[in-house]
């Protein structure tokens, strides 16, 4: 079966200091992944997916950034973290039918 | 024209009521419409999901009502539960589109 694993699962960051999310998805092959961003009590706001290893599309112009180094591996980033940056970020792949299934999220709060 | 619209914001329904939550498209090449259930401090769930070739779709006390005509679709919880009290989040898609569109979400309170 297939799961999807993030984390940390709690960063507290300062202001100005770099910041890496790490998702890796597990049971399936060249799946397309997604990174989405949710402030609190508010809804899903797609930042960015990927096709493919290497193949990055942006949703959103963000102080963020994404990678995929490996077929099951996605990763966020940030040089410099806003306050505008904390948030709960999800990670998600797409499964069969258009399904996509969410990770367990990351809880960012930038100080 | 990639915009689900979705209604209430919130819901505050008693235990055993039904609970009703709408959303609505513009896109017709839309033809995949899943309903996803978040609790605090999770990811998403996937719920329940239907697909324009049929009008209903019931999985025990969830039910998607599908309106094709009016591009709109709609969840309703029957028999609803103090563990229903979630947040609730339509979304669309169609074979081919490497996204989901999301609504905004639907706060639920189910109060004992």
């Amino acid at each position: 079966s297939q799961t999807i694993h993030q984390w940390p699962a709690t960063l507290v960051q300062p202001v100005g200091s770099p910041l890496s999310l790490e998702c890796t998805v597990e049971g399936t092959s060249n799946p397309n992944l997604y990174w989405y961003r949710q402030a609190a009590g508010r809804g899903l706001q797609l930042l960015f997916y990927s096709v493919g290893i290497g193949q990055i599309s942006s949703e959103v112009p963000q102080n963020l950034s994404a990678s995929r180094p490996q077929d099951r591996q996605f990763i966020l980033s940030s040089k410099k973290l806003l306050l505008s940056d904390s948030g709960f970020y999800l990670c998600a792949w797409r499964g069969p039918g258009n399904t996509i299934y969410f990770g367990e999220g990351s809880w960012l709060t930038v100080v | 024209q990639q915009q689900v619209k979705q209604s209430p914001q919130s819901l505050i329904v008693q235990k055993g009521g039904i609970s009703i939550i709408n959303c609505a498209y513009e896109n017709t090449a839309f033809d995949y419409f899943p309903w996803y259930q978040q609790f605090p401090g999770k990811g998403p769930a996937l719920l329940i999901a239907i697909r324009p070739d049929v009008s209903e779709k019931k999985e025990g006390r969830f039910t998607i009502s599908f309106n094709k005509s009016a591009k709109q679709f709609s969840l309703h919880i029957m028999d609803s539960q103090p563990g229903d009290s979630a947040t609730y989040f339509c979304a669309a898609s169609w074979e081919g589109f490497q996204k989901l569109v999301f609504g905004t979400g639907t706060r639920l309170l189910v109060s004992p």
